[in-house]
């Protein structure tokens, strides 16, 4: 049973277009989080939801907006998709914050053309 | 803002050699973990630390936290090439005022070849 699970796996789209990623965990955890992966292979944070709440919001653009509709659940969606979006993004989540183990999901690479 | 810097960014290495990474905060933290990523795959995490000093073991994996909490070090004994992929450093900084968040290393990567 996967722990940690984001669909899809693989997203090749157009500049400018609408997208979504969505992020399930069934370990029972109460926070989640999405983060960047470019191409230098840099991690950086940009949102974490304990049990449905926006905790952190790390200067990303307003075209990026995320929906926690239950504490199990955590989707991205991204409009006006841009070059420089092109990235692998990873959901993960941790037992009740940051100091704990983050488990993350497979990842999923999107590649705007 | 914080920031969290590893060195080397990458290491190729003969199987059987040793491998040690470092990890630079600019600022004091509460804790550090350490997170493994396979080529193509996703981070992995691998161990926490946090005392002032701390080093525990795994197997070949030895970890360490600085005496001032703003510095770790990775070595691995004898290297398997199973042992391929990025290492990250995580650390969250000490009373920002902020909500805490865990700020990840630049990362080295590691290939070992036989």
């Amino acid at each position: 049973d996967t722990a940690v699970s984001q669909t899809p796996k693989y997203l090749v789209t157009q500049m400018g277009n609408d997208k979504s990623i969505k992020c399930e965990q069934n370990l029972g955890h109460d926070t989640m989080y999405w983060y960047k992966q470019d191409s230098k292979k840099f991690l950086k944070i940009m949102f974490s939801y304990n049990n449905k709440e926006l905790i952190i919001n790390e200067t990303v653009p307003n075209r990026f907006s995320p929906k926690s509709p239950d504490k199990a659940h955590l989707n991205l969606h991204i409009n006006s998709l841009e070059l420089g979006d092109s990235a692998v993004y990873f959901c993960a989540s941790s037992r009740k914050g940051p100091i704990e183990t983050q488990y993350f999901g497979p990842g999923t690479r999107l590649l705007v053309l | 803002g914080q920031q969290v810097m590893q060195i080397p960014q990458y290491q190729h290495v003969q199987e059987g050699e040793d491998f040690t990474t470092y990890c630079n905060s600019s600022t004091t933290l509460s804790n550090i973990q350490w997170y493994k990523q396979r080529p193509g795959g996703h981070p992995v995490f691998l161990i926490q630390l946090v005392k002032s000093g701390e080093v525990k073991k795994q197997k070949r994996l030895t970890f360490q936290f600085g005496e001032a909490k703003k510095n770790s070090s990775l070595h691995i004994t004898a290297t398997q090439t199973t042992d391929v992929g990025t290492y990250f450093c995580a650390g969250i900084c000490v009373n920002t005022g902020t909500a805490s968040k865990l700020t990840f290393g630049t990362g080295t990567r590691l290939q070992v070849t036989l």
